[in-house]
């Protein structure tokens, strides 16, 4: 099946660093991703939508200027957390659709100490 | 948007019996509805799929059950086994769309 590739698999940072998680599809071009995180025993939950060549759409109470989005070629989404601070430490996991189903990136756990 | 509700929220089942997890969702436009077993620290593994114009589908041990009028579709694993111990999830989304993920079900099975 298709591949979608996470980096890095973990971090820890400082408050107020900023932070840059790649998203690839390896083997099959993706002109939409999706971005998710996911708390300690909690659910995936959409921040943003990720867009070739235009701007991420992001959901409600997702602050965009914290959380940039840069989706440069058709197998690239990058997601920045900018200034994180302890509360961003979360689970995040990247998806890219295919013609069958989404395949997920195999996430990034972020520490913000 | 789409909501997904999912329930029990944890399940104990012993070895060989089997178990059962309810979903609901609310727009009628989803017509995708895949289930995921989550790993500690994992990527979500899609388990089985399936889409609105099936009612029902199977694969060895694990079945889905989709009801479009009532919005519900229910997931059926089989003599269960101690690997089968995970938290499984939920989805619904308009084909191609983001996934809205039901909260999750923690499956214990007791060897």
């Amino acid at each position: 099946g298709a591949v979608v590739s996470q980096h890095p698999s973990w971090v820890i940072c400082k408050s107020g660093t900023s932070v840059k998680i790649e998203c690839r599809s390896l083997d099959f071009q993706a002109t939409t991703m999706f971005w998710y995180r996911q708390f300690p025993k909690q659910s995936l939950m959409l921040m943003a939508t990720s867009n070739e060549g235009s701007k991420a759409t992001y959901e409600q109470g997702v602050e965009k200027d914290k959380f940039l989005i840069n989706h440069a070629s058709l197998t690239l989404s990058t997601l920045t957390v900018t200034s994180a601070h302890p509360e961003d430490s979360s689970f995040y996991i990247c998806s890219a659709p295919s013609t069958y189903e989404q395949y997920f990136g195999p996430g990034t756990r972020l520490t913000v100490t | 948007g789409e909501n997904v509700e999912q329930h029990p929220s944890t399940l104990s089942v012993q070895e060989g019996d089997s178990a059962v997890i309810k979903c609901t969702y609310s727009d009628s436009a989803s017509n995708y509805f895949p289930w995921y077993k989550q790993e500690l620290g994992k990527r979500p593994q899609l388990i089985i799929d399936i889409r609105s114009n099936v009612g029902e589908k199977k694969d060895q041990r694990i079945a889905v059950t989709l009801n479009k009028t009532a919005k519900h579709f229910s997931l059926h694993i089989t003599e269960t086994q101690p690997e089968d111990s995970a938290v499984y999830f939920c989805a619904a989304s308009l084909e191609g769309n983001n996934l809205f993920f039901g909260t999750g079900t923690r499956l214990t099975v007791i060897p």
